[in-house]
């Protein structure tokens, strides 16, 4: 079955960066693409960015751009998110989520990870 | 790119059928069919419930359907039942090549 499996908790100091990683199981990774969403305490869902695992192409929210990177690692199925530069309001869970058909940017998100806090204070 | 509109909240008495608006512009839901639906209980991560306007995935409730006119998008959720209250999340696909989410609504079971 279809798995994603994040990295855990982090704690992180105003400027610093974070980097969450997410293992795929259970399908072919560079077939699908993964998007990252993240929801800050009590708020609401948003997206970030999505790779594809077919060639690596991203997609970034402009609200993001310039300080989040995604990477991937073929060879053990893994996706990361690196965010720069961390504010307080960046306190979050982080997911990863897969599409859910292959390739397209546009595919919705069927499976999820269980999500990373990544907690920014001083 | 401004957040799609949700109501805060929505409720209903069990058995009883709700419908959750979400609306946009024409650079996302009036333009694109990939409109989603999440549910989120507490302390867990989304669930999607319908996907490309009115499809829903396996294993998921032929209780919840969506639908679309114009930049509004909606989900109807029909004979409601305790387990549906959650949170939940519209999104839209957009011409930039990313992804747009409501503010979401809380749906409340009387």
């Amino acid at each position: 079955q279809v798995q994603l499996v994040q990295s855990g908790a982090e704690v992180k100091k105003p400027g610093a960066s974070v980097k969450v990683s997410c293992q795929a199981s259970g399908y072919t990774f560079t077939t699908y693409g993964i998007n990252w969403v993240r929801q800050a305490p009590g708020q609401g869902l948003e997206w970030m960015a999505w790779i594809s695992g077919y060639n690596g192409n991203t997609n970034y929210a402009q609200s993001f751009q310039g300080r989040v990177t995604l990477t991937m690692a073929t060879s053990t199925s893994t996706a990361y998110m690196e965010l720069r530069r961390l504010r307080s309001d960046d306190t979050a869970v982080y997911y990863c989520a897969r599409g859910r058909v292959p390739l397209i940017p546009a595919a919705s998100f069927e499976y999820w990870g269980q999500g990373t806090l990544v907690t920014v204070s001083s | 790119q401004s957040a799609l509109t949700q109501p805060a909240s929505v409720s209903g008495s069990p058995g009883q059928s709700i419908t959750i608006s979400c609306t946009g512009t024409s650079s996302d839901i009036g333009g694109h069919d990939f409109v989603s639906w999440f549910q989120q209980h507490p302390g867990k991560a989304p669930q999607l419930v319908i996907y490309d306007v009115n499809k829903g995935p396996s294993g998921v409730s032929n209780r919840f359907s969506g639908s679309k006119s114009g930049n509004t998008a909606s989900l109807t959720i029909s004979g409601l039942q305790a387990e549906d209250e959650a949170d939940y999340y519209c999104t839209s696909h957009t011409d930039n090549i990313t992804w747009v989410f409501g503010g979401g609504t809380k749906v409340t079971v009387l």
